[in-house]
């Protein structure tokens, strides 16, 4: 079955730097999510899109941004990037906004400021 | 605000022995808790999904309960194998969020 794809899997920038982190969820899912892992952390909830709106909003810097797009995958912008941003970032997608409904979880792209 | 707790951190059996890893939330209104397990620099998969109006779910040799009114949750792995070590980590989708809160983990080894 298709899962959860992210691109890069990883990536290595400069502080100051800009990444874009890519996020195509299963087909047919309306709903993406962020999460940033940062090491020996439990994953962080960013920010979600539901029908390409935002619909929740975690803990995620300004310098960051994200958008659903009309083929439902999401891009995460990052810019300024500091050392702390070094994680594991996930996307996650699901099936309706309702809240009753599975998160499936991709491989994740590792990224190291240095 | 939410805050989900896994106790122990670290746990190690004998392979073929049963086990049960703890969960608890100190928020009870949830829409449902999703137990996940990540290997080593690996993503998550996720394991089970209880609905907040479920009592347990069961897949496999896994077995999850939800009681609610206490904030709690375990996860019964039946006959533990080598290949279940791993990390396992509980989250909960809170009423009115899209997000979910993630316990800290369990890190399992089974000994062979």
């Amino acid at each position: 079955a298709a899962g959860v794809i992210q691109s890069p899997r990883h990536l290595i920038k400069e502080k100051r730097e800009t990444a874009t982190l890519k996020c195509y969820p299963i087909p047919r899912h309306d709903t993406v999510y962020w999460y940033q892992q940062g090491p020996g952390q439990d994953p962080q909830f960013l920010i979600s899109f539901y029908e390409k709106m935002q619909s929740d909003k975690g803990s995620i810097p300004d310098r960051f941004s994200a958008q659903q797009f009309s083929d439902y995958h999401s891009e995460l912008n990052m810019s300024s990037l500091e050392l702390g941003d070094s994680a594991l970032y996930f996307c996650a997608s699901s099936f309706g906004g309702g809240g009753e409904e599975t998160q499936y979880f991709g491989p994740g792209t590792r990224l190291l400021v240095l | 605000k939410q805050e989900v707790t896994q106790i122990p951190a670290a746990l190690s059996v004998p392979e073929g022995e049963n086990l049960v890893l703890n969960c608890s939330f100190t928020d009870s209104a949830i829409y449902n808790l999703q137990w996940f397990r990540q290997d080593p620099g690996k993503g998550l998969t996720s394991l089970l999904l209880i609905q907040s109006s479920q009592r347990e779910q069961t897949s496999g040799r896994l077995n999850a309960s939800l009681d609610k009114s206490s904030g709690r949750s375990t996860l019964y792995i039946a006959a533990s194998q080598p290949g279940d070590s791993a990390t396992y980590l509980c989250a909960v989708k809170a009423a009115g969020n899209e997000k979910l809160t993630f316990g800290t983990g369990t890190r399992l080894t089974i000994i062979p």
